[in-house]
């Protein structure tokens, strides 16, 4: 009974490369969501998908970030032309339809670094 | 923006010894989750509270959830080595998302 699986769990990328975050959540879970958590700060909200919709994005920046959650295979979060500041790790979650508000199951995230 | 403010921010403490920690809120929180994350690995959900004044109990861990549902504590009875570890506290806002304090980071001293 796999959790929430996330890779790469490492990324290391060039100024300017794009970089995809993958992230299957556990089985029966049908949301997800994506935290960033910077060193020194608290997990940041960016996005919350369900099935081939993103129901909430009000935490993504506005540029070079695009997530998505197909009926097919894992939600992906992409970042196109990297900078040293979207250095960070990454997690995503998913809960049950409806069961959100009582918490998460995380993944063990990946860990960007622009170099 | 309903900010959870956590305290302390780091505690060093021996093996065996009582610790309690803090998150702390001037907003109302329909319910409140602790997680605890450990070094490389994401957080993991340890107990949600929902009810004020509610105490729930896990092991060696007493959590409460304040009568006004704007603070919460976490009590470590005889803290371990395996309790080391990253505490974060997190409430929901309007919509989908969560709050997340800047935790308290625990190191326990065999």
């Amino acid at each position: 009974n796999a959790g929430v699986m996330q890779n790469p769990r490492h990324l290391v990328r060039r100024r300017g490369q794009e970089a995809r975050l993958r992230c299957s959540p556990m089985k029966g879970h049908s949301h997800v969501y994506w935290y960033r958590q910077l060193p020194e700060e608290g997990l940041k909200f960016m996005v919350y998908l369900q099935k081939e919709n993103i129901i909430d994005e009000s935490g993504m920046p506005k540029e070079r970030f695009s997530a998505e959650f197909p009926k097919e295979g894992p939600s992906i979060l992409r970042i196109q032309q990297v900078v040293r500041g979207d250095s960070a790790a990454y997690f995503c979650a998913s809960s049950p339809p409806g069961q959100g508000v009582y918490g998460y199951t995380f993944g063990s995230g990946t860990r960007l670094t622009v170099v | 923006t309903q900010l959870l403010e956590q305290s302390p921010q780091f505690l060093s403490i021996q093996e065996g010894e009582n610790l309690t920690v803090y998150c702390n809120s001037s907003s109302v929180f329909s319910s409140l989750q602790w997680y605890r994350q450990e070094p490389g690995e994401g957080p993991v959900l340890l107990v949600t509270v929902v009810t004020g004044g509610e105490v729930k109990k896990l092991k060696r861990l007493t959590f409460q959830f304040g009568d006004a549902r704007k603070d919460s504590s976490l009590h470590i009875t005889a803290a371990q080595p395996g309790d080391t570890g990253l505490y974060l506290c997190a409430g929901p806002t309007t919509g989908n998302q969560f709050y997340f304090g800047t935790g308290t980071s625990l190191t326990v001293i065999p």
